[in-house]
Parts: structure tokens; sequence; C-alpha cells
């Protein structure tokens, strides 16, 4: 059974650019969440798909959009970058939406805009 | 709006000590409280909670949840400098809210040999 896994692990991209970030969720997930980690604070939710579709949003702009493929694997996507993006993206697998299934997390994207 | 805080923030013990973390929450259509340990980044995940009273254990660390008074706390005894890292709480609301967790700032734990 493997965990969740996600590229890559450090980016660093100019304000204004646009970055892709890359989710491959733990064997028969079929749920995947995406958080921002400021560095200090605690992971801010971002978005979350099941089944392709996404089924749930924080606050966050539309430059942050995302994907999730037949596979379960997911993107986050964010345009115009900004200087406060830098952070930890994690992303998160889970059997179904429900409560009562764990939540796997990946080792994150540390992205550095500058 | 669902909201976590965590307490203290930081914490500085030496092996052996005991610790107790501490997490309040206000969250509508409570499912689930979720502790993580987390080192450098993954968070690993440590115990969810979703009955009053009842502690779940493992090893050295318990963690229990009072929804009645809305917290939960997380027990460490005989720290070991392994334990060094980051505990995060988090809560897990009802279906007006997804399946979003909403994370605490975290407890960042030290433990000096």
């Amino acid at each position: 059974e493997t965990g969740v896994t996600q590229s890559p692990t450090h980016l660093i991209k100019t304000r204004g650019q646009q970055v892709t970030l890359r989710c491959s969720s733990q064997s028969g997930h079929n749920t995947v969440s995406w958080y921002q980690q400021a560095l200090g604070q605690g992971p801010q939710f971002i978005f979350q798909y099941y089944r392709e579709e996404e089924n749930g949003r924080g606050n966050f702009p539309p430059r942050f959009s995302g994907l999730q493929f037949p596979n379960y694997s997911s993107e986050l996507n964010v345009n115009a970058l900004e200087l406060d993006d830098s952070a930890l993206y994690l992303c998160a697998s889970s059997l179904g939406q429900a409560s009562y299934y764990g939540y796997t997390f990946g080792s994150g994207t540390r992205l550095t805009v500058v | 709006e669902d909201k976590v805080v965590q307490s203290p923030l930081s914490l500085v013990v030496h092996e052996g000590d005991t610790v107790t973390l501490n997490c309040s929450y206000e969250v509508t259509n409570f499912r689930s409280l979720l502790w993580y340990k987390q080192e450098k980044k993954a968070p690993t995940f440590l115990f969810m909670l979703t009955s009053s009273g009842i502690e779940k254990k493992s090893g050295r660390l318990s963690s229990i949840l009072d929804k009645k008074e809305l917290f939960s706390i997380l027990n460490i005894t005989a720290t070991q400098t392994g334990d060094s890292a980051v505990y995060l709480c988090a809560v897990r609301g009802g279906e007006t809210s997804g399946s979003r967790l909403t994370f605490g700032e975290g407890t960042q734990l030290t433990v000096n040999p």
C-alpha cells in the first residue's frame, strides 16, 4: 500500500507566474484535499475533490484551482503568484468524505515566490 | 466560521517530563477531532476522537475529548527527544462545511535531553 506522494518537493517561482503542484493519493482513496500551511501556522483548507468533482472550498481566491483525475490523483494550480503564496502545500487523501475515515497527508511541496 | 485554538503555542521540557497539550474548538455540527504530529513536513495521524470521555491511548500518548466544554487534551508521558515536533489539532464539522479539517496553529514541543 503506497502513501500520498507529492511533487515537486521544492519550487521557486517569480511573482506573477503560474504553478502546478501534483498529488498521488493513497491506493484506494477517492477523496483528495489540499491545504496551505504558512510558516508557523496550521494548515488552511483550500479545496477538496471527490470523484473528480470539487465539493468544498475554503477562503481562497479563484486563482487557486484544481483537478482530480480518474485515477484519483490531483493537481493544484495557482495563477498570478503573489509573495504571500509562499508556503508548504499539503495534499491529503481519504476513502470517502465522511469523518470516520482517516486522512493521510503527503510530505508537501514547499513553494517560494520571489 | 469553525475555529480551533491550541495552547500553549510553544513548550520546552526535559526528557522524562509529562506534558499536556490543549485544544479548544468551535465548530458547526461537530463530527470529529483529530490530533496530528508534524516533524518536518507530513502531518502524521495520532488520534481521531468522536465521543466524549473515552480516552484513546497509544503507547505514551493519550487523548480525550469533552464535547460539552468543547476541548480536547493530548498527554505525553515520559517524553523523549523524538517527541519534539509540532502537534496539530483539527476538527471536522458537518455536511455544510464539507469534510474539510480546520486546524489550530499547533503547539511546538521541544524535548531536551
